[in-house]
C-alpha cells in the first residue's frame, strides 16, 4: 500500500528566507505532483514531475525528483507572502491513474 | 466558466438524508474522480471512473455511491448521511492521453451533516 508523508505539516517562515518541503513515497511510482490550495479554495496543479533527477521550477517555487529515494523536495525562495497556502504532494500509485496524497504543509508566510 | 463544476458549493442537512452532490466537466476528460477533504487528512479517494461503463471504489467508499451519467458527470450519493461524512469534496478530472495528466479538480463542495 503507498504511502504518502509530508514534513513538515506546519511552517512558519518570514519573508525573504527559504526553506524546503519534503515528499516521502513507499513504493515505486513514475508520477508525482505537487499541488497548491488556498483556504477554502480548490486545488491548483502547481507541478508534474515524472523521471527521476527531474527539476521543475516556477518563480520561487522549485520542484525535484529522486525515485531512487523515492523523495521529492518544494524548495521555497525568498519567501513572500502571496505563497502562503497549504501545499500538498500527490503520488500516482503504481500506473493505476490514482493519487494517493500527502497531508499537505500548510505555509503561512510573515512580513 | 469553471472548466469542472460541482454544485452544490454549500450544503447544510441533516442527519439520514439522502444527498447528491454533482459534479460536471467541459474538459472533454474520461477520467472522473471523488475525494474528500478533512482538515489535516489531506485528500482520500472515495470513488474514480474511468469511462461511463468503468466505476470503481477508492480508498473509503463506505457509505457513498456514484453514477457516472454521461462523460461529462459523475455523481456522488450519500444514502443517509452521517455526522462523520461532514468535509469538504471535491470533483476532478484527468486526460489519460497525457503523459503528465494532471487531475484538475473543481472549487468543491462543503457539506455539513448535523
Amino acid at each position: 500500500e503507498l504511502k504518502v508523508e509530508q514534513n513538515p505539516l506546519f511552517l512558519s517562515m518570514q519573508e525573504g528566507k527559504n526553506y524546503t518541503i519534503y515528499c516521502n513515497y513507499s513504493t515505486t511510482s513514475d508520477r508525482l505532483y505537487w499541488y497548491r490550495q488556498d483556504p477554502g479554495k480548490s486545488l491548483e496543479s502547481l507541478f508534474v514531475l515524472l523521471s527521476n533527477g527531474a527539476v521543475k521550477q516556477e518563480g520561487r517555487l522549485m520542484a525535484s525528483l529522486d525515485t531512487k529515494a523515492r523523495l521529492s523536495t518544494l524548495h521555497i525562495t525568498a519567501a513572500v507572502h502571496d505563497l502562503s497556502a497549504t501545499y500538498f504532494c500527490a503520488v500516482e500509485q503504481g500506473g493505476s491513474e490514482k493519487l494517493v496524497f500527502g497531508k499537505g504543509t500548510k505555509l503561512t508566510v510573515n512580513p | 466558466d469553471a472548466d469542472v463544476t460541482q454544485t452544490p458549493r454549500n450544503r447544510i442537512t441533516k442527519t439520514g438524508k439522502r444527498i447528491m452532490l454533482e459534479c460536471s466537466q467541459t474538459k472533454g476528460h474520461d477520467r472522473m474522480y471523488w475525494y474528500r477533504q478533512d482538515p489535516g487528512l489531506g485528500l482520500r479517494l472515495i470513488y474514480y471512473s474511468f469511462d461511463v461503463k468503468d466505476i470503481n471504489k477508492g480508498e473509503i467508499s463506505d457509505g457513498y455511491s456514484v453514477s457516472r451519467q454521461a462523460q461529462a458527470k459523475f455523481s456522488l450519493s450519500l444514502e443517509s448521511a452521517i455526522p462523520n461524512q461532514t468535509a469538504l469534496y471535491f470533483c476532478a478530472t484527468s486526460d489519460f492521453r497525457g503523459r503528465a495528466r494532471p487531475q484538475h479538480f473543481g472549487d468543491g463542495t462543503r457539506l455539513s451533516i448535523l
